[in-house]
């Protein structure tokens, strides 16, 4: 079956400190994947996406991705966190072939001053 | 450009009752879909309309119905309330057909039921 998880419900870091979010996910066919962040009562915003192109995807407001097959994740990495950065962050999967997107449980980030 | 649009942003309702959701997608989007997101959980998919039909659907009962009108709006129905039910309902867009493509999300309804 198709899945994703996220290693660690909650993580906490230092301002200025790297952010390291982890995903995995499991694929029987070469996936699309997503970073999305919700900030409280608000909707999902795209954060980055891989389409097998370049594995080191850059995104939105210094975040980037690496996507590795051998090791089925797609981690979220920042160098430097900022207070703003505190959020709930979401790794996602959808599939070739197929039109649904399937969400990891979420990663609350928070982010210490 | 208007981004997704999503009405209302609140709503309560009480078990056994039905409530229709409203979504207007982003320009040019022609793809709508539907999640539900739990307290404290990841969107679940419920499901995704294109040229005006169901075109895949996730795991949740027939409760969940929806539809897409020719201009590419969507409306989410359920029926026959529960109290699981209380969740935020977030609408995603899509452009060309969705596949593969970025999914654009609405704020959400935020729907309790009593």
């Amino acid at each position: 079956a198709q899945s994703v998880t996220q290693l660690g419900s909650h993580v906490s870091v230092s301002e200025g400190a790297l952010v390291l979010l982890r995903c995995n996910y499991s694929s029987s066919v070469p996936p699309y994947l997503f970073w999305y962040v919700q900030y409280p009562n608000q909707g999902l915003q795209l954060l980055l996406k891989y389409t097998s192109a370049a594995t080191l995807v850059k995104g939105i407001n210094g975040f980037e991705a690496e996507f590795k097959k051998s090791e089925t994740s797609f981690h979220l990495t920042k160098p430097s966190a900022h207070m703003s950065d505190a959020a709930e962050y979401f790794c996602a999967v959808s599939f070739r072939g197929g039109f649904k997107t399937i969400f990891g449980a979420g990663t609350r980030l928070f982010v210490k001053a | 450009d208007a981004g997704v649009t999503q009405s209302p942003t609140h709503l309560i309702k009480t078990r056994g009752q039905q409530v229709t959701l409203r979504c207007s997608p982003k320009s040019g989007h022609d793809t709508v879909s539907w999640y539900q997101q739990a307290l404290g959980q990841g969107p679940q998919f419920i499901f995704q309309y294109y040229e005006e039909e169901e075109r895949q659907r996730g795991n949740f009962p027939d409760r969940f119905s929806g539809h897409q009108f020719p201009n590419y709006s969507s409306e989410l129905n359920v029926n026959a309330l529960w109290l699981g039910d209380s969740a935020l309902y977030l609408c995603a867009s899509s452009p060309q057909g969705g596949y593969g493509e970025t999914q654009y999300f609405g704020p959400g309804t935020r729907l309790l039921v009593l």
